[in-house]
């Protein structure tokens, strides 16, 4: 089984200033990892995700993440966070695998953004 | 492109009642997931469904029923609502388990 440990429930911080939120997780095998943000009153979306190769990760809106299997961390990072990063943002895990795949979610990160 | 479907956006429910939640995708996607959101508890997985016709428990399956009535749908029931059932659910659903989740947008349920 998987258990995933964010470390941080909020996060403040200022506009342009940077941030990272913190993941560690737990697993006896092989695992994929995902990072999901969720806006107020929404769903969740895709951030990003480490699957196999490069451990360094990028997402499209600026942030990105670093597998270090060592000390089984997938911290998130963001060099200059906007006023619309403010949300919620959940770090996951699933077994290496096909077919379903059951997500492990930590508990979240609340990430607010001051002008 | 509509991704998952969930209705109805909020529920209120008196204590012993019945409902079903349903949550359609149109992605052509294998496997569909039910979670339950509680603030500081993150997401935990109610039941999953790996193909049509088949179904799973999950971390917290204890009140709730599923079914997988084709591969678009997968609906939710809860039988006989309690407080402790009051919860935002989501579904979502995934082609295979390298790609992520594509979730609803989630139905808020109170039960008084």
């Amino acid at each position: 089984a998987q258990s995933v440990t964010q470390l941080d429930s909020q996060v403040p911080v200022f506009e342009e200033a940077p941030v990272e939120l913190r993941c560690n997780y737990s697993s006896s095998v092989s695992v994929y990892l995902f990072w999901y943000v969720q806006y107020p009153n929404q769903g969740l979306q895709l951030l990003l995700k480490y699957l196999s190769g490069s451990t360094l990760v990028e997402s499209i809106n600026g942030f990105e993440a670093e597998f270090n299997k060592s000390q089984t961390s997938f911290h998130l990072r963001k060099p200059s966070v906007h006023i619309s990063d403010t949300a919620e943002y959940f770090c996951a895990v699933s077994e290496v695998g096909r077919g379903a795949q059951k997500l492990v979610f930590g508990q979240g990160t609340r990430l607010t953004i001051n002008p | 492109n509509a991704g998952v479907t969930q209705t109805p956006k909020f529920q209120v429910l008196k204590t012993g009642q019945s409902m079903t939640l349903q949550c359609a995708q149109d992605m052509n996607h294998n496997s569909m997931y039910w979670y339950r959101q509680d603030p500081g508890m993150g997401l935990r997985l109610i039941y999953y469904s790996a193909s049509e016709g088949t179904t799973d428990k999950g971390e917290v399956p204890n009140g709730y029923n599923v079914s997988r009535l084709n591969k678009r749908e997968f609906s939710l029931r809860l039988e006989s609502a309690a407080p402790s059932q009051t919860s935002v659910y989501f579904c979502a659903s995934s082609l295979d388990g390298d790609y992520g989740y594509t979730f609803g947008s989630g139905t808020r349920l109170t039960v008084v």
